[in-house]
Formats: structure tokens, sequence, C-alpha cells
């Protein structure tokens, strides 16, 4: 067990919805990060928050947004759902910004 | 731009054999770091094993070792002794040192354990 939960584990939605995947870091840690894991693109990296402030963008479409809260919990946002968007989602957590980053267990969406 | 090319999208060993799964990295960066992270069936992505580029020894995690060839910009992963529980998809990953923290991946290399 990383540490990191991650609900919920899977969620299945029509296209067109929205949906909020949550992440609670581990105790003490103040930086999170978001990935996406698809079979056509891979893993690649979302979005990252640290202590509450965006810190770095990678390929997160403009249709998702996301937020870190002053319990650092953090969620991501994902709107106006396409097919293409069915992906597990993992969220990661770090001490500081550049720390090994421990994984939770990832949100499987498929988007029907 | 950082590429991470892992070139073996699957291999198999027999139980209790080593194997060797491979990663080349791209990078102007002389500063960096390089993981090695499991995905068994359960999804969880756990960390298997973390090389700093300004160190030239190898880092080792009990049964796991890596070769790091900063000039060939190549790091493998070996595997000794291997185990059932080693069956599962491993990632390369390659961060900057300073300000940029993402992770960015390898394509993955499925490894099979034969009993």
């Amino acid at each position: 067990d990383s540490g990191v939960t991650q609900t919920p584990k899977h969620l299945i939605t029509a296209t067109g919805q929205r949906v909020t995947l949550r992440c609670s870091p581990r105790s003490g840690d103040l930086s999170v990060y978001w990935y996406q894991q698809s079979l056509d693109q891979g893993l690649q990296f979302l979005i990252q928050y640290y202590n509450g402030e965006e810190r770095a963008k990678g390929n997160i479409l403009e249709r998702f947004s996301a937020q870190q809260f002053p319990d650092l919990h953090s969620e991501l946002n994902l709107s106006s759902l396409e097919l293409g968007d069915s992906a597990l989602y993992f969220c990661a957590s770090s001490v500081g910004a550049g720390e090994i980053q421990y994984f939770g267990a990832g949100t499987r969406l498929s988007v029907l | 731009a950082q590429t991470v090319t892992q070139s073996q999208p699957e291999m198999s060993v027999q139980e209790a054999e080593t194997v060797t799964l491979s990663c080349t990295y791209d990078t102007s960066e002389s500063d960096y770091y390089l993981f090695w992270y499991k995905q068994p069936p359960s999804r969880q992505m756990i960390l298997v094993i973390r090389q700093e580029a300004y160190k030239q020894q190898n880092a080792t995690e009990n049964r796991f070792s890596v070769n790091f060839q900063k000039a060939a910009k190549s790091f493998s992963l070996k595997i000794s002794d291997s185990q059932l529980g080693d069956a599962a998809m491993y990632f390369c990953a390659y961060r900057d040192s300073d300000s940029n923290y993402q992770l960015i991946w390898g394509a993955g290399t499925k490894l099979i354990i034969k009993p």
C-alpha cells in the first residue's frame, strides 16, 4: 500500500458527461501529480500541484481541470467526456516537488 | 524534448533465472533521474529502483539492479532469481532534476515468468 488513495476505483459514464476523480496523498506529501494511462497513448503526465498551487502542466486537455485543496487532497475534473477519454487515471504524491513519486491504485474510467 | 524508449514489448524468463529489460532515453540535460516502475495485474504502479545521473555507481535493490550507461543513454534493469511475483509490466521513466518534475515514460515491457 503506497498510502495514496484514489476514489472511485471504477467509473462508468456516458459521452458528454462530467466526472470528478479524487486523490488523497500520503500523509505529509505536499505535491500531487496526475497521469493518464491509455492503450494508444501510454502513460502521460497531466498536471502537478504543490501545496495548493499549480506547478506544471503536461498534455492536459482544456476539458480537464484539477485543483488541490487546503487539506492537500486533489480532484481531477473531466468534462464533455469522449470515448477516447477512457483510460486509467493515476494520482501520485511526493514530499517535495522533486522527490520520489508514490502512486495510487488508479481510477479506471470507461466512457460509453 | 526528452524521450524514453523500451524496445522490448514482451520478455519471458524461467523462474529462478536472470532477465534484463532494456531502456534508452534521450535528453540534453546532464543531471536527471531514471526510474523503473512495476505495474502488476492489480494496476498499482510500484517503484522498483531509482538512479541519479550524477552518481556513477549503479543502483541495486535486493534482486534488482541497473546498468546505467550515461554516455550511451542506456538504463537497463536486471532481475536476478526471477520469481512468479515479478510478473508484471515494467516501465522505465525519466525525470529532470530541477523545475520540471513530471515523469516521462517508456511504453513498457511485459515480463512473463515461466514456472
